[in-house]
Parts: structure tokens; sequence; C-alpha cells
């Protein structure tokens, strides 16, 4: 059964204090690798899909990359308007559903 | 704008009632979902349809139902026999299924439900 486990749960940053999300995952033969954004209220919003290990894609201050174990999520100077929940999905091997972690909530304080 | 249009944004429902979510897309996507979301928890998968006129079971279907009669539409029904309906319920759609492959989901806007 596939996992995704992300961590921390919460991070509070002040503005312009860059940090990293995490995503580990378990999955056979990873065909997907998903980040999305939700703010409060609202459906997800689509960050990135990553593929293969070593892989990197970059939106704003954001920067996805993905090992065989991890992807991680690094936000460069973050601004109040970057918070948000990051939510991690993975899909894979034969399975046709995205199996999602739970989230980490981000807080940008000006 | 194409997008995916989930109504209404909060619902409440009495001990014993149906109550039914809409659905609407019109992105032309042919795959369509349905999503459960608890605070502090993972989103999990309710019904699917990769087609009009068919829909599969996903991890959590009990007391929910479903159908698939326009490419554009995917109501939801949370029957009475869902003994904890409190949610955030998702709909989403992707262009083909399963989505995963060179693709994503986009999801709507979200409809809250309690219960009174």
């Amino acid at each position: 059964e596939d996992q995704v486990t992300q961590s921390p749960e919460a991070l509070r940053l002040q503005e312009g204090e860059s940090s990293s999300l995490n995503c580990s995952y378990t999955v056979s033969g990873l065909r997907g690798l998903f980040w999305y954004r939700q703010d409060p209220g609202k459906g997800p919003e689509f960050l990135f899909t990553l593929y293969s290990a070593g892989e990197e894609k970059e939106k704003e201050r954001l920067k996805a990359t993905l090992t065989k174990k991890e992807s991680f999520l690094h936000i460069t100077a973050p601004k109040p308007e970057d918070s948000a929940t990051y939510l991690c999905a993975v899909t894979g091997g034969s399975n046709y559903k995205l199996t999602f972690g739970k989230g980490t909530l981000l807080t940008v304080n000006p | 704008d194409g997008g995916i249009t989930q109504s209404p944004k909060y619902l409440f429902r009495k001990e014993g009632q149906n109550v039914t979510l809409s659905c609407e897309q019109n992105l032309n996507h042919d795959a369509m979902y349905w999503y459960r979301q608890d605070p502090g928890q993972g989103l999990r998968l309710i019904y699917y349809s990769q087609i009009v006129n068919d829909f599969q079971k996903g991890d959590i279907a009990e007391g929910y139902s479903v159908s698939r009669e326009k490419k554009e539409s995917f109501p939801l029904t949370v029957t009475s026999a869902q003994k904890n309906p409190t949610a955030f319920y998702l709909c989403a759609s992707s262009i083909l299924f399963p989505p995963g492959t060179n693709e994503k989901l986009f999801f709507g806007s979200g409809t809250q439900l309690s219960v009174l």
C-alpha cells in the first residue's frame, strides 16, 4: 500500500526566512509525485509534478526536488502570501489513485 | 474561464436526511472524482468516474452514492447511512484516467457539510 508522510505538520517562519518541507513516500514504481497548495476553505491548487529521482522544478519562490524516498519543497525568502497548507501526493505501479499526505501548514509572519 | 464549480459552499444535514452535492466542470475532462477531507487527515477517495455512465467505488464509498449522466456533471449524494458526514468535500477532474501520467487533478473549491 502506498504511503505518504509529510513533515513537519506545521511550520512558522518569519518573512524572508527560507526553509524546506519534507514528503517521504513508499510506493511501488513511482509514476508521479505531486505538490499542491491549499488555502483555507478552498480546493488544492496544483504546483508541481515530479517523475524521477534527481528531477527539480521551480516556480517563483518554490523549488521541488525528488529522490528515491522523499521530496522536498524548498521555500526561498517566503512572503506572508505563501502561507497555506502544502499537500504531497503520489501515484505508482498499477494503482489508479493518488495517495495524499496530511499536509504541512505553513505560516509566514510579516 | 474553464474550471470546476461545486455548490453549495456550505450545507447542513439533518439526521436521516439525504443531501446532494453538486459538481460541474467545463474543462471537457473525461475523469471525475470525489474526495473527503477531514481536519488533519489526507484526502480520501470516495468515488471516481472514468467516463459517462460509469463510476467506481473508492476507499470510503459506504454511505455515499453518485451518478454520471453527463460528461460535465458528477453529483454526490450523502445518504442517511453515512453516520459521520461532517467533512470538507472536494470534487476533482482529470483529462484522462488514471491521473498521474503526465497530467494532474484539477480541484473545485469544495463544499463544507455539517450535521445539525
